[in-house]
């Protein structure tokens, strides 16, 4: 596609349950970010990933969220586990290294 | 860590009043990002400033870094009701991750 794609766009869990959450990049971008968001707030940066570099993992709040990014591309975000306070949009975005960052729409996490 | 912080975080103008955003970071940058999110939107890039005291103008917006390159500033002249959203500067932390401020919300009002 000609833009950064997640899924799902909405997505409510039971506390304790696990979610997925999928970012499909812009092909050709090899820096892939995962930032989230909560309700009227700043962007939090959580994980980083280029080429075929070790992740910065950095900025994971817990070891309850985890993520991947297979063959270069796709990328999935995990929460185990979740909490209340992972109600969020979680973000994704890609750029060319070095370059500015082209987001996706988000996935909006709503947990009961 | 390196921080960055934006003032105000709201701002409410009445359309034709010009708006201005303030960006501060802790640490010197190697460069600064803008960027504009609209309600219910994500954020989308504006604009790179890269040398120290670099002024650039894109119409009705003009981004400023600072000199010492540990400040920059969004000024919007004759705000018109397209302008509303939530303006972000974000600064490289390690590496090639960006660190973004909280934001400043500006509401336009016809």
């Amino acid at each position: 596609g000609a833009g950064v794609s997640q899924s799902p766009s909405n997505k409510v869990t039971e506390k304790g349950k696990d979610v997925e959450l999928r970012c499909d990049p812009i092909s050709g971008h090899t820096a892939l970010y995962w930032y989230r968001q909560s309700l009227g707030q700043g962007l939090e940066f959580l994980i980083y990933f280029q080429g075929n570099s070790a992740p910065d993992k950095s900025g994971l709040p817990s070891d309850r969220f985890s993520a991947e990014r297979t063959g270069g591309s796709v990328s999935t975000l995990t929460i185990q586990r979740t909490q209340q306070e992972d109600s969020a949009v979680y973000l994704c975005a890609s750029s060319p290294l070095g370059a500015k960052m082209f987001f996706g729409e988000g996935s909006r996490l709503t947990v009961l | 860590g390196q921080q960055v912080m934006q003032i105000p975080q709201y701002q409410h103008v009445q359309e034709g009043e010009d708006f201005t955003t303030y960006c501060n970071s802790s640490t010197t940058l190697s460069n600064i990002q803008w960027y504009k999110q609209r309600p219910g939107g994500h954020p989308v890039f504006l604009i790179q400033l890269v040398k120290s005291g670099e002024v650039k103008k894109q119409k009705r917006l003009t981004f400023q870094f600072g000199e010492a390159k540990k400040n920059s500033s969004l000024h919007i002249t004759a705000t018109q009701t397209t302008d509303v959203g939530t303006y972000f500067c974000a600064g490289p932390n390690s590496g090639y991750t960006l660190n973004f401020g909280k934001g400043t919300s500006l509401l336009v009002t016809p």
